[in-house]
């Protein structure tokens, strides 16, 4: 178990490019997450998976977002034509369900900074 | 729609002290309760998770209650240490459709000075 990770790190993109961004969650979890963090706030969501199904994209902000999770195990987030204000750090979570009462488990985030 | 908010917002204490952080939501219809600390540009670190049933957990110098009824959760911290220094976020958890999407306060950032 090596916990969730994420990829890139860091993306610099210009604005009107698109950009994808991989999550790789802990083996066998079976819950997925996205949330998305601005300087000086909490984390807010964005969309989640059981399984291959993505059960709730309410927090999406509009539908230059997209996600997917092909096979139940690895996702992609893809934000189409960026703007300015898409810059944050994205942030991938995994979890089990039953166990540990669900209790999420974060990966590193991926920077996205758009000029 | 549920909101989390924690105070203060940021916390300066000397190395040794105890230290509570606050932590308060709007809607106690709450699955669970986590708390997280996060160091500069890092992921988030499960540090207590409390089930809507329970009141308190513990784990080494850390303990977070849970009073659900009134909306409020506190996380003690003992015996601080200048490792201690991160941003520590409550984030509660909701689930319509079975999904226990988290819903995060703006977090304490606490310095611990030797």
């Amino acid at each position: 178990d090596t916990g969730v990770s994420q990829n890139p790190r860091h993306k610099i993109t210009k604005r009107g490019q698109n950009v994808t961004f991989r999550c790789d969650p802990i083996s066998e979890h079976n819950r997925l997450y996205w949330y998305r963090q601005t300087l000086g706030q909490g984390p807010e969501f964005l969309t989640y998976f059981q399984n291959e199904a993505q059960l709730d994209k309410s927090g999406l902000p509009s539908d230059r977002f997209s996600a997917e999770r092909t096979g139940g195990s690895v996702s992609t987030l893809t934000i189409q034509r960026t703007q300015q204000e898409d810059s944050a750090v994205y942030l991938c979570a995994s979890s089990l369900e039953g166990l540990l009462d669900n209790e999420q488990f974060f990966g590193p985030g991926t920077r996205l900074t758009v000029l | 729609k549920q909101e989390v908010t924690q105070i203060p917002a940021a916390l300066s204490v000397p190395e040794g002290e105890n230290l509570v952080l606050n932590c308060s939501f709007t809607d106690s219809a709450i699955y669970n309760l986590q708390w997280f600390r996060q160091d500069p540009g890092k992921g988030l670190t499960s540090l207590l998770l409390i089930q809507s049933s329970q009141r308190e957990q513990t784990s080494g110098r850390l303990n977070a209650s849970l009073d659900k009824s009134s909306g409020r959760s506190t996380l003690y911290i003992a015996a601080s240490q200048p490792g201690d220094s991160a941003t520590y976020l409550c984030a509660v958890s909701s689930n319509p459709g079975g999904g226990n999407k988290l819903t995060f306060g703006t977090g304490t950032q606490l310095k611990v000075e030797l």
